[in-house]
């Protein structure tokens, strides 16, 4: 069975901090992506690899940047925490060249910025 | 232009009951489509793929239509554990998968 695994379940950070959200998968995927979720709103693409070090703007960037320094492991990165990123961040990778391939997700990570 | 629509629901259904949701999208060239389903504060999680022939797993069978850009989801038999929100996912041409906003199923006894 294809693992995702995400840092962290629940988090809480002060605005203006640097926020890591870290996601790991187990079954050699090329493909890696971030989403935010929140009601009313569904799933939205934040940014999304498809190899060591590329990295590729989703929907909604803004705010945002990535890293891809192993196959395994994409990061997410908050530079500056603003209330407005309060949400549910959930990490899926998906194997193959096609990026419309099957998604498998992480549990998530609900991060709160106060 | 949404890209992809679903009703949000909720839809409340005894047990038992069949029920169907509709998902409309935008992109002709869409190629891969699936039904994920996610529960109460949990991840999406797979639930099948939609083929163009149509295609049944068990108590749910997806159907597509193309002409008319839309699927669909047929639940048979409902049980309280199919409580839970519904998401139609579809690509846009050759780009990433773009999920719906879901719609939640709610089975009573």
């Amino acid at each position: 069975d294809v693992k995702v695994t995400q840092s962290s379940r629940y988090l809480v950070k002060r605005t203006g901090e640097k926020v890591f959200l870290e996601c790991v998968q187990d079954m050699d995927h090329e493909n890696m992506f971030w989403y935010r979720q929140d009601p009313g709103l569904g799933l939205r693409l934040i940014y999304f690899s498809y190899d060591v070090k590329m990295k590729e703007k989703g929907d909604i960037p803004e705010g945002y940047s990535v890293s891809r320094e192993k196959k395994e492991r994409f990061s997410l990165i908050l530079e500056s925490a603003s209330t407005n990123q309060t949400s549910m961040y959930l990490c899926a990778s998906s194997s193959g060249r096609a990026l419309y391939n099957e998604q498998f997700f992480g549990p998530g990570t609900r991060l709160t910025v106060l | 232009r949404k890209e992809v629509e679903q009703d949000p629901g909720p839809f409340n259904v005894p047990e038992g009951a069949t029920v169907a949701f509709n998902c409309t999208y935008s992109n002709s060239a869409s190629q891969s489509f699936f039904w994920y389903r996610q529960d109460c504060r949990k991840e999406p999680k797979l639930l099948m793929s939609v083929y163009s022939s149509g295609n049944e797993d068990g108590r749910f069978t997806a159907q597509l239509n193309r002409a008319s850009q839309y699927i669909s989801l047929l639940i048979r038999d409902s049980k309280l554990s199919d409580s839970a929100t519904y998401l139609c996912v579809v690509n846009m041409g050759y780009s990433t998968l773009t999920f719906g906003k879901g719609t939640m199923l709610l089975v009573s006894p």
